[in-house]
């Protein structure tokens, strides 16, 4: 069956720290890489993704992932994180198939002491 | 603005009382899912929709019932809901019948069932 690890549950930085959170995946077809963030009470929202092409993306609030295929890895980083990205961070790949449906990792709490 | 709503967005409910959380969305996607989330479990997928009439089970789909009759809803039924359905609840919707790309969450339904 087709898994994800997020390496960190809970992490917590002072702000100006630099961040990364760990996500490898077990399935070595076909993917699209997501990362969701879901600050305190909120809905999910895309952070960034990954389809093909640059294995470094960019997405939103200065956060930036790289993928290496040969580790299945789909890492976050942050080179100096805010108060205001305090939230849960989730990676969710997607294989190809009749369900495209993302596989969830159990989330990476993040705290950020100002 | 380009949405996904949920309805209602807190519930409190007894044992046996049947209930339905309405799911709408108003960006004419395809594909549209179901999942909930629970401390520890991450989420998980209970039902989705391909299309007008498709629906097909998630990972988790004991107790729930969906239907998909316009393509802009997809409301979740418990015909007779149990404690253990106590979560939050999220609707996804995706323009790809195959749910391939990136997904568009709702604001989420926080269900306790008494």
């Amino acid at each position: 069956a087709q898994s994800v690890s997020q390496h960190n549950h809970h992490v917590i930085l002072s702000e100006a720290a630099s961040l990364e959170l760990g996500c490898n995946y077990s399935y070595g077809g076909t993917v699209n890489l997501f990362w969701y963030v879901q600050y305190p009470g909120q809905h999910l929202q895309l952070l960034l993704k990954y389809f093909s092409g640059d294995p470094l993306v960019k997405g939103i609030k200065g956060f930036e992932a790289e993928f290496i295929k040969s580790k299945f890895s789909f890492n976050l980083r942050k080179p100096s994180v805010q108060w205001s990205d305090t939230a849960e961070y989730f990676c969710a790949p997607q294989r190809a198939g009749n369900n495209r449906k993302l596989i969830w990792g159990l989330g990476t709490s993040l705290a950020v002491n100002p | 603005e380009a949405q996904v709503t949920q309805n209602p967005r807190y519930l409190i409910t007894v044992t046996g009382k049947k209930l339905t959380v309405t799911c709408s969305q108003n960006m004419n996607h395809e594909y549209m899912s179901w999942y909930r989330q629970d401390p520890g479990l991450g989420l998980r997928q209970i039902y989705y929709s391909m299309n007008v009439e498709v629906t097909d089970k998630g990972d988790v789909p004991e107790g729930y019932k969906v239907s998909r009759k316009e393509k802009r809803n997809f409301p979740l039924i418990l015909e007779s809901p149990s404690p253990n359905q106590t979560s939050l609840y999220f609707c996804a919707s995706s323009l790809s019948s195959g749910g391939w790309g990136e997904q568009f969450f709702g604001p989420g339904t926080r269900l306790t069932v008494l």
